[in-house]
């Protein structure tokens, strides 16, 4: 059974940085490009980064592009999102979740699964 | 207000059958595959329909998915109590060479 499995969310301040980490079990994690998405409290579901299966190409959504970096280490079979410059509209449920294939963006791919979340919470 | 748009809320009694409509661009659905997702608050998002009218195996043939032009939908026949969830579609946009979702239809059976 394929388990993603998400941590390190928490509260930490605005300007602050917290790293996210998925780990994944169940599946060839060195097969499939990676993604995360979020959603804020009461909207909808927002994609936030994609990563290749190895490492070669990866892109972000513009609210997040220059503060967050995404990576992954396939020997440890886990992905990762580095937050840094914390906003108060960065505060979300963060979703791991594994790409039908190997690239992330691929327009032919679908997400599946998803992980259960990591709650982020940016407040003074 | 997001590239690709859904109406924030549906409804329908127990055994009807209601479609949730998805609207975009040339850009994104009018191009590329249009997948959809069921989220049930607390819970993961689950895939319901891949490559616009493409079923996973597990998931009920009352859960049907179509595209034409530049809108896609998703349709529930048969309606349940458990089907009331949140429901999403996503798709690919040339343009900002992201994935985009609709902003989410809250389904309701009354």
């Amino acid at each position: 059974e394929v388990q993603l499995v998400e941590s390190g969310g928490g509260l930490v301040q605005p300007g602050r940085s917290l790293r996210l980490s998925c780990k994944a079990s169940g599946f060839s994690f060195d097969d499939y490009a990676m993604h995360w998405v979020r959603q804020a409290p009461g909207k909808g579901l927002e994609w936030v980064s994609g990563i290749t299966w190895n490492s070669g190409n990866m892109d972000y959504a513009d609210s997040v592009k220059g503060r967050f970096t995404i990576s992954r280490d396939n020997a440890r079979n886990s992905l990762y999102l580095q937050m840094n410059s914390l906003r108060a509209e960065d505060t979300a449920l963060y979703y791991c979740v594994k790409d039908s294939g190997s690239t992330w963006q691929a327009p032919y791919h679908w997400f599946d699964p998803w992980g259960q979340g990591t709650l982020v919470t940016v407040s003074s | 207000q997001s590239v690709v748009t859904q109406p924030p809320s549906a409804s329908d009694t127990p055994g009807q059958r209601v479609t949730i409509p998805c609207s975009g661009r040339i850009s994104n659905i009018g191009r590329n595959y249009v997948h959809w997702y069921q989220h049930l608050p607390g819970t993961a998002p689950k895939l319901l329909v891949y490559r616009n009218n493409q079923r996973p195996s597990g998931v009920p043939d009352r859960f049907s998915g179509s595209k034409s032009g530049t809108s896609a939908s998703l349709a529930i026949s048969g309606l349940r109590s458990e089907d009331e969830a949140d429901y999403y579609c996503v798709v690919w946009d040339d343009n900002v060479s992201g994935w985009v979702f609709g902003g989410g239809t809250k389904l309701t059976v009354l």
